[in-house]
C-alpha cells in the first residue's frame, strides 16, 4: 500500500479564517512533507518532518503552521492567508528523508 | 547548487509514437534520480527511480537509465497512449539528511488519437 490521503480535497477560505489541512499515511514512513504547487509549476517544498520533528522549514510565512501529532499524521494549520496563497497543497511521505517520496492527491485551496 | 533541467514542452505526439523526454542534472555527489507523473487535477505519482549509475528504472512501459557520464536520466516509452497525457517531472534527491527532492520544471505531454 503506497497511499497517502489528504483532506479536504477542496477548500475555500476567507483571509480571516482559520482552517487545517490533514495528511495521513500508513506505510510506516518516518519522513513527511508539505509542498505548495502553483499551476504549471513544480512543487515547492515548504516543510519536512523527520521522525516527527521539524527538520526543514523553507522560510515559509508564519501564517502556515505545520504539526506532526504522530508518525502517521501531518497537519498544516492556516491562518490569515492571502489570495496569493491559493494553490494545490501536496503532502508526501518517504521511508527516510532521502528516499523516494509518495504523494497524496492534494488539497486545492482558494483564498478569497 | 544541485539542479535538474528538463526539455521544454509541450510535447505533442500521436498515439503509438515513441517518446523521449530529456532530463539532465547537476549534483556535487551521487544523487538518486526519479521521474514523477502528474495527471490533470491529481497529485504526483512516482513513475520510476534509479539510485546509482547505470541503473535502469522501468514502470508501465516507461524506462530511464541513470547515465553518470552524461549526467542524464532521459525518460522513454516505445508506444504512447492517450492516457499518458500528463506532466512529467524529473527529480533528484541528494541523499543527505535534511535534504529533499529537487524538481525540474516539468514537461507537458499531450497524446492525440
Amino acid at each position: 500500500d503506497t497511499e497517502v490521503t489528504q483532506t479536504p480535497k477542496h477548500l475555500v477560505m476567507g483571509m480571516t479564517n482559520k482552517k487545517s489541512l490533514k495528511c495521513e499515511q500508513h506505510m510506516g514512513h518516518r519522513a513527511m512533507y508539505w509542498y505548495k504547487q502553483k499551476a504549471k509549476k513544480p512543487p515547492e517544498l515548504m516543510f519536512v518532518y523527520s521522525y516527527e520533528k521539524l527538520s526543514i522549514n523553507e522560510s515559509v510565512p508564519s501564517r502556515f503552521s505545520p504539526e506532526c501529532p504522530n508518525s502517521s499524521l501531518l497537519n498544516l494549520h492556516l491562518h490569515a492567508l492571502q489570495p496569493e496563497d491559493s494553490a494545490l497543497y501536496l503532502c508526501a511521505s518517504s521511508q527516510e528523508v532521502s528516499w523516494a517520496q509518495y504523494f497524496g492527491p492534494g488539497t486545492r485551496l482558494l483564498v478569497l | 547548487g544541485d539542479s535538474v533541467t528538463q526539455m521544454e514542452g509541450p510535447v505533442t505526439l500521436s498515439e503509438e509514437a515513441f517518446l523521449t523526454i530529456n532530463c539532465t542534472y547537476t549534483a556535487t555527489g551521487y544523487p538518486s534520480l526519479f521521474w514523477y507523473v502528474q495527471y490533470p487535477g491529481e497529485g504526483l505519482q512516482l513513475l520510476l527511480k534509479a539510485t546509482k549509475a547505470d541503473d535502469k528504472g522501468s514502470n508501465k512501459g516507461f524506462e530511464a537509465t541513470y547515465r553518470k557520464e552524461t549526467t542524464s536520466f532521459h525518460l522513454e516509452k516505445g508506444s504512447v497512449q492517450v492516457s499518458d497525457s500528463a506532466v512529467y517531472f524529473c527529480a533528484l534527491s541528494y541523499g543527505q539528511a535534511g535534504t529533499a527532492l529537487i524538481f525540474g520544471k516539468g514537461t507537458t505531454l499531450s497524446v492525440s488519437s
